[in-house]
């Protein structure tokens, strides 16, 4: 079964520190895999994609890596600011799909403390 | 910021009723989804659409059903809502190729008492 597991389930951390997000998949066969951030009571609105070839991307004070060969994701942000303080979900897409079949994780809360 | 709307943002109904959620993208996007998700789970898709007449069931089992009379406007209904329907429903959109970034819309919670 096609899975996306996300660690930690939340997170708090003090404003001005970093922090580090994880993401695990067994999603087969692989095409891409995204990270949204979902602010509370908005729908997400996606950071970065990544591809197999690629294993790092950033965006501003976000980035994100990715090793195909173990499957793992993860989202590092930088000087953290309030404005973080949100779920951020993995999304991974599977390949040779005309949909673009897309499995979503749980997603991490973040807090970010002033 | 996407251009995807949906409304209303939040409803409070009794069961039995019928209920409609609007959907629209100014985006020209062919492709159209609705996402149910739950506090503190996953997204779940109830139901796709790759163009104007064009529609399909998700992965999760729904009740509701939906139609794609035009390119920009996808809404979904509800017959009879009932307390199980409740629910945060999310709206997407997204162009054409399976590699492309999915828009999604503030959402509609909806309570069903």
């Amino acid at each position: 079964k096609n899975q996306v597991e996300q660690s930690p389930q939340s997170l708090i951390i003090l404003e001005g520190k970093n922090c580090t997000l994880q993401c695990n998949y067994t999603v087969s066969p692989f095409s891409n895999l995204r990270w949204y951030k979902q602010d509370t009571g908005r729908g997400p609105v996606s950071l970065t994609i990544m591809t197999f070839s690629e294993n790092t991307k950033s965006n501003g004070r976000y980035t994100a890596t990715l090793d195909a060969d173990t499957k793992q994701s993860s989202l590092h942000i930088t000087a953290s600011q309030l404005s973080d303080s949100a779920s951020y979900i993995c999304v991974v897409s599977d390949r040779g799909s005309t949909l673009g079949r897309l499995y979503f994780g749980r997603g991490t809360q973040l807090t970010v403390w002033p | 910021e996407a251009d995807i709307y949906q409304t209303p943002r939040y409803l409070v109904i009794g069961t039995g009723k019928k209920i409609t959620l609007e959907c629209s993208q100014t985006m020209g996007h062919d492709k159209m989804y609705w996402y149910q998700q739950d506090p503190g789970m996953e997204l779940h898709l109830i139901h796709y659409s790759y163009g104007v007449n064009s529609t399909e069931k998700g992965d999760l089992s729904s009740e509701s059903t939906v139609s794609r009379i035009r390119t920009e406007h996808f809404p979904l209904t509800l017959e009879s809502a009932r307390p199980s329907h409740t629910s945060q429903y999310l709206c997407a959109s997204s162009e054409a190729g399976n590699t492309d970034t999915q828009y999604f819309g503030p959402g509609t919670r909806l309570t069903v008492l």
